[in-house]
């Protein structure tokens, strides 16, 4: 069974500029969540979605948002980039939601100049 | 959110000997646990989970958690040089989301 899939790998931009990014969740895993991760502040969640609906949102502005299509892919987008917005974005996917642990993509490096 | 403590390291441990991780919790509404191992420059791997009091084992592997104590491990035995990782501790809130601790760096000294 194929793992959790995120495109793109590495992604350079510039301040001010947006970025959208994509995840395919394993098989027949209808929950997608975010996480952004940096070397000061480890895995910070982002938010999760279940069904095309977002569950939960983490303590990140607005300029975060994400959602979730039928097919259970999802995307995350980040408008008027910063430069603190570089980092590693990892998406996960599980089975469903009670006691069900997460399984990782393998991530979209953010870099913004 | 509650956090999910953990130390930093880096955590040296000879190589064949017992590795022990710990972290520490703050939400008792916590129901699930996880131990990931993230290598540099990848992206965290499930270890194991564990959502009963008492231990649970998977080959070198052990998940230890107390729950009246707020307090899950893991125990690695045998330790081996590919063991040198940073494992993240997480647990599964109220809200269904998993909160992550930052991590312990092993390091295994052969």
């Amino acid at each position: 069974k194929a793992g959790v899939t995120q495109t793109p790998r590495y992604l350079i931009k510039t301040r001010g500029q947006q970025v959208t990014l994509s995840c395919s969740p394993i098989s027949g895993h209808r929950s997608v969540s975010w996480y952004q991760q940096t070397p000061g502040q480890g895995l910070q969640f982002l938010f999760e979605y279940f069904s095309e609906t977002q569950r939960n949102k983490g303590n990140f502005p607005g300029r975060f948002s994400g959602r979730q299509f039928s097919n259970s892919r999802s995307e995350m987008n980040v408008s008027t980039l910063e430069l603190g917005d570089s980092a590693l974005y990892l998406c996960a996917s599980s089975l469903s939601l009670q006691n069900s642990p997460l399984h990782f993509g393998n991530g979209t490096r953010l870099t913004v100049t | 959110q509650k956090e999910v403590e953990q130390n930093s390291g880096p955590l040296s441990v000879p190589e064949g000997a017992i590795a022990s991780l710990n972290c520490t919790y703050s939400d008792r509404g916590s129901q699930s646990f996880f131990w990931y191992r993230q290598y540099s420059g990848k992206s965290p791997e499930l270890i194991m989970f564990i959502y009963s009091n008492g231990d649970k084992e998977d080959g070198r592997f052990t998940a230890q958690l107390n729950k009246a104590s707020q307090y899950v491990s893991l125990l690695i035995r045998d330790s081996q040089p590919s063991d040198s990782a940073t494992y993240l501790c997480a647990r599964r809130d109220r809200d269904d989301k998993i909160i992550f601790g930052k991590g312990t760096r092993l390091h295994i000294l052969p």
